[in-house]
């Protein structure tokens, strides 16, 4: 069965403590792996896709990698304002469309 | 990317009652999917709409509890039908950019069911 888990479920650092995130997947075939994040009350919001192992995508503190079975998502420096929910999903491959989401890990930065 | 407005953002229903939420996009798109997102957890996937066919359900959701329309391209609504407090939950419209890549979201719906 296609599944995902994140690791840590919560995670507080100190601003500037720089950490990551991890997402475990294991399914039959990857069509593309997803980080989002997530504020309170809010829909979540696109970060980055992956597609294959060795490829990595960056964006102001954070940066995302993948391989065969896991991605990262690595925080350098955080900031208060850093915090949030951020979730993992893949796109399985076998021609349907569904993406499964992970739980999530609930990141606290304090200043 | 795509702005999804969702509405209502939040409401508060008595038990027995049924709540239509409303999902527009401002460009056309092929498919639009319906998250229900219960408190502390993660995304689960109601049904996937598309225009001018049946909505197509996933494991554990009905027809008859959440009905999906789906009457053009921008725009879709989902039904919480015969509310109990387990129904209380965020739920979350969503597109894609283009078919199998990355999900955009509405603002999700706030539902309390008392």
């Amino acid at each position: 069965e296609d599944q995902v888990t994140q690791s840590p479920e919560a995670l507080r650092l100190q601003e500037g403590e720089s950490s990551s995130l991890n997402c475990s997947y294991t399914v039959s075939g990857l069509r593309g792996l997803f980080w989002y994040r997530q504020d309170p009350g809010k829909g979540p919001e696109f970060l980055f896709t992956l597609y294959s192992a060795g490829e990595e995508k960056e964006k102001e503190r954070l940066k995302a990698t993948l391989t065969k079975k896991e991605s990262f998502l690595h925080i350098t420096a955080p900031k208060p304002e850093d915090s949030a929910t951020y979730l993992c999903a893949v796109l399985p491959d076998g021609g349907g469309f569904k993406t499964i989401f992970g739980a999530g890990t609930r990141l606290f930065v304090k200043a | 990317s795509a702005v999804i407005s969702q509405k209502p953002s939040r409401d508060i229903c008595q038990r027995g009652t049924s709540l239509t939420i409303q999902c527009q996009v401002d460009s056309q798109v092929t498919m639009m999917f319906w998250y229900r997102q219960q408190p502390g957890q993660s995304l689960t996937l109601i049904a996937t709409a598309n225009q001018g066919s049946e909505a197509t359900y996933e494991s554990g959701f009905v027809i008859d509890k959440f009905p999906i329309s789906r009457p053009n391209l921008t725009f879709s609504t989902l039904t919480v039908s015969n509310m109990s407090p387990e129904d209380s939950s965020i739920y979350l419209c969503s597109v894609e950019s283009t078919p199998n890549t990355e999900a955009f979201f509405g603002q999700g719906t706030r539902l309390t069911v008392v």
